[in-house]
């Protein structure tokens, strides 16, 4: 079974500019997420997605950040523009479901690392 | 307001030896319990899962514990190997509302150096 996909894996940007992160997750998985990973800190949820539409997205900067998943399928997150305060892991995630009272468990990508400069 | 805190942040082992991680959370009402275990550059992978009915679950060498009444867990690891330096984070799951969606709280993790 293949498990989430996340691109680039890494990327380095001035502050001000922009940048998108994409994400395939895991097939058959209808609920997203997208986590933010400061350096020695533990994730951060910035959205959560039940299929195509949010569910979750109080701790997103919707000044700057925004998100989509078209077709409840792949995800993509962009920050417009960057700070520096951005640098991080972004990891993307999936699972089955979690609108049931159930354990399903969170599969996580590799993360895209962010540098702002 | 969700807390999940682990001790300690950091902790340096020899290869061989056996170690214990702390969790102490403040989610209620609570679902379940997992840790997760994340190499530098990679996702988290899930290592255990506890409902509120369990009070240990074993995968190879991890062994995890919950203490429900307490709201404490800790993972224990025995006989440490090199490939066990990473970091364990301790995620905790708010029970949802009927036709709602469950809330995730993560801790801020332990970071796990094994040293030959």
């Amino acid at each position: 079974e293949a498990g989430v996909a996340q691109s680039p894996r890494y990327k380095i940007i001035e502050k001000r500019q922009s940048v998108a992160f994409w994400c395939n997750p895991i097939s058959g998985h209808a609920t997203l997420y997208w986590y933010q990973q400061i350096l020695g800190q533990g994730p951060k949820l910035l959205i959560q997605f039940q299929n195509n539409g949010v569910v979750d997205d109080s701790q997103l900067p919707k000044d700057r950040f925004s998100a989509e998943r078209l077709k409840g399928v792949d995800s993509t997150l962009k920050i417009q523009p960057a700070k520096l305060e951005d640098s991080a892991v972004y990891l993307c995630a999936s699972s089955l479901e979690a609108m049931v009272a159930g354990a399903y468990e969170q599969y996580f990508g590799p993360g895209t690392r962010l540098t702002v400069t | 307001k969700n807390q999940v805190e682990q001790s300690p942040q950091s902790l340096i082992i020899l290869e061989g030896k056996n170690c214990t991680l702390q969790c102490n959370y403040t989610v209620s009402p609570f679902s379940n319990l997992r840790w997760y275990k994340q190499d530098t550059g990679r996702g988290p992978v899930s290592l255990t899962i506890m409902t509120f009915s369990e009070n240990t679950k074993s995968n190879g060498r991890y062994t995890a514990t919950l203490d429900a009444d307490t709201k404490q867990s800790s993972l224990h690891i025995t006989a440490s190997q090199l490939s066990d330096s990473a970091s364990y984070i301790c995620v905790v799951t708010e029970r949802g509302r009927p036709g709602g969606y469950q809330k995730v709280t993560f801790g801020t993790g332990t970071k796990l150096q094994v040293i030959p």
